[in-house]
């Protein structure tokens, strides 16, 4: 297994257009999550699935973002409506029940 | 919701010595503490954990401490490496609560040779 990948590694975007972000969890994972990290902070908790169902969005994740994870496998991220304020580095995790994620690259994202 | 702070900021050591970066945190319900390493580019890789039953776990030459009843814990690394320099993030979590991690703010570690 090759750990949690995330597609595409950077995107740059004009404010007012959609993005989409792809993460393959690790393939025995239940577990997927959701992160954002601006630059200097630690991570921020976004939404989390547990198989195909999504048990948690943090307030965050405003109506412009939405997140799927359909048959429990990889998952999507979606942007609508880009703005500035959205450039970030958005990270995936995967675990197995307890203990430590294991997270992705990330995918940067610079709205301009 | 649970806050975690974390000191310093920024730590500079010279290679041999040991570093230490602290934590505290609010929610008095949190039961498990990663710590996680991250270089430049790269997502947060897992380097220790510690769970609240027990109250000091070591890997080689990293460590951990809690101290439940102040609410605060610590990661010492020893002799350290150039390849020791990145940023390192604490974190808590109620672990059986699907485990959403409440990160800190980071520490830049930089070992000088």
């Amino acid at each position: 297994d090759t750990g949690v990948s995330q597609d595409p590694r950077h995107k740059i975007t004009k404010r007012g257009q959609n993005v989409t972000f792809r993460c393959d969890p690790i393939s025995e994972h239940n577990r997927l999550y959701w992160y954002r990290q601006t630059l200097g902070q630690g991570p921020e908790f976004l939404t989390y699935f547990q198989n195909e169902a999504q048990l948690e969005k943090s307030r965050l994740l405003s109506d412009r973002f939405s997140a799927e994870r359909p048959k429990g496998s990889f998952s999507t991220l979606e942007i609508q409506r880009t703005e500035q304020g959205d450039s970030a580095m958005y990270l995936c995790a995967s675990s197995q029940d307890r203990g430590g994620y294991t997270f992705g690259s990330g995918t940067r994202l610079t709205v301009v | 919701g649970e806050n975690v702070e974390q000191h310093p900021s920024t730590l500079s050591v010279q290679e041999g010595d040991s570093a230490v970066i602290k934590c505290t945190y609010s929610d008095s319900a949190s039961n498990y503490f990663p710590w996680y390493k991250q270089e430049l580019g790269k997502g947060p890789q897992l380097i220790i954990d510690i769970r609240s039953n027990v109250g000091e776990k070591k890997d080689q030459r990293i460590a951990v401490t809690l101290n439940k009843t102040a609410k605060h814990f610590s990661l010492h690394i020893t002799e350290t490496q150039p390849e020791d320099s990145a940023v390192y993030f604490c974190a808590a979590s109620r672990e059986n609560n699907f485990n959403k991690f409440y990160f800190g703010s980071g520490t830049k570690l930089n070992v000088k040779p």
